[in-house]
């Protein structure tokens, strides 16, 4: 356990569903990101929150929607997803903005999206 | 906005042996990073590294800022190493979060 916990683990939804995919990190840390891992791809970033505020959206199509609202608590709202959006998403956080990340990112497990 | 590549893509080894990694970024950073994702999806942090050298166990890295590069070094590989290796940066300006490599691919054989 890295201190950083993502729930579900494992998400399968229809196209036409609304989910959600939850993020929580217990490190006392300022700054949350999703991450989005498609198969064979590198990480690429979503959004980026520091001290509650998004700073930082990756031209991620509305379909996906974040939610911070708190520096301990970050959503993914989902709704009327493609096929082509089964992936792994991954949260985390870093003690400070993102910018200067003293320590790093700690990671959570993820959640592995199918969309059918 | 700043380029991170890695090598070698793929990586077979014996049990036992020893092995480097590479990783290349295009401009100076704050922040460098290398992690090992399990088959399972988790990405566990193995170093912060922005400069310096770095020992944990038989796993060691070293950054060289000023030359745009790091090292992952992995001595007596075990089977337990298999996985991909990612490297990840944060530079000064622009996109102020982690941008990763396209990893290095490690099988360990028994």
């Amino acid at each position: 356990e890295t201190g950083v916990t993502q729930t579900p683990r494992h998400l399968v939804m229809g196209m036409t569903n609304k989910k959600s995919l939850k993020c929580e990190q217990h490190l006392g840390h300022n700054a949350m990101y999703w991450y989005k891992q498609s198969a064979k791809k590198p990480l690429e970033l979503m959004f980026v929150y520091n001290f509650k505020e998004q700073t930082e959206n990756n031209s991620v199509p509305s379909r996906f929607s974040p939610e911070c609202p708190n520096s301990s608590h970050l959503f993914l709202h989902l709704h009327t997803l493609q096929p082509e959006d089964s992936a792994l998403y991954l949260c985390a956080s870093s003690q400070d903005s993102a910018a200067i990340a003293t320590g790093g990112y700690t990671f959570g497990s993820g959640t592995r999206l199918t969309v059918v | 906005g700043i380029q991170v590549e890695q090598s070698p893509p793929d990586l077979i080894l014996q049990e036992g042996a020893n092995s480097t990694l590479r990783c290349n970024f295009s401009d100076s950073v704050n922040n460098l990073q290398w992690f090992h994702q399990n088959p399972w999806g988790q990405l566990i942090n193995l170093f912060y590294i922005p400069s310096g050298t770095k020992q944990n166990g038989r796993l060691s890295a070293t950054t060289v800022a000023t030359e745009r590069y790091s090292l992952l070094y992995i001595s007596s590989s075990q089977t337990t190493d298999s996985g991909v290796y990612f490297c990840a940066v944060v530079p000064p300006t622009g996109r102020r979060a982690l941008t990763f490599g396209s990893g290095t691919r490690l099988q360990v054989q028994p």
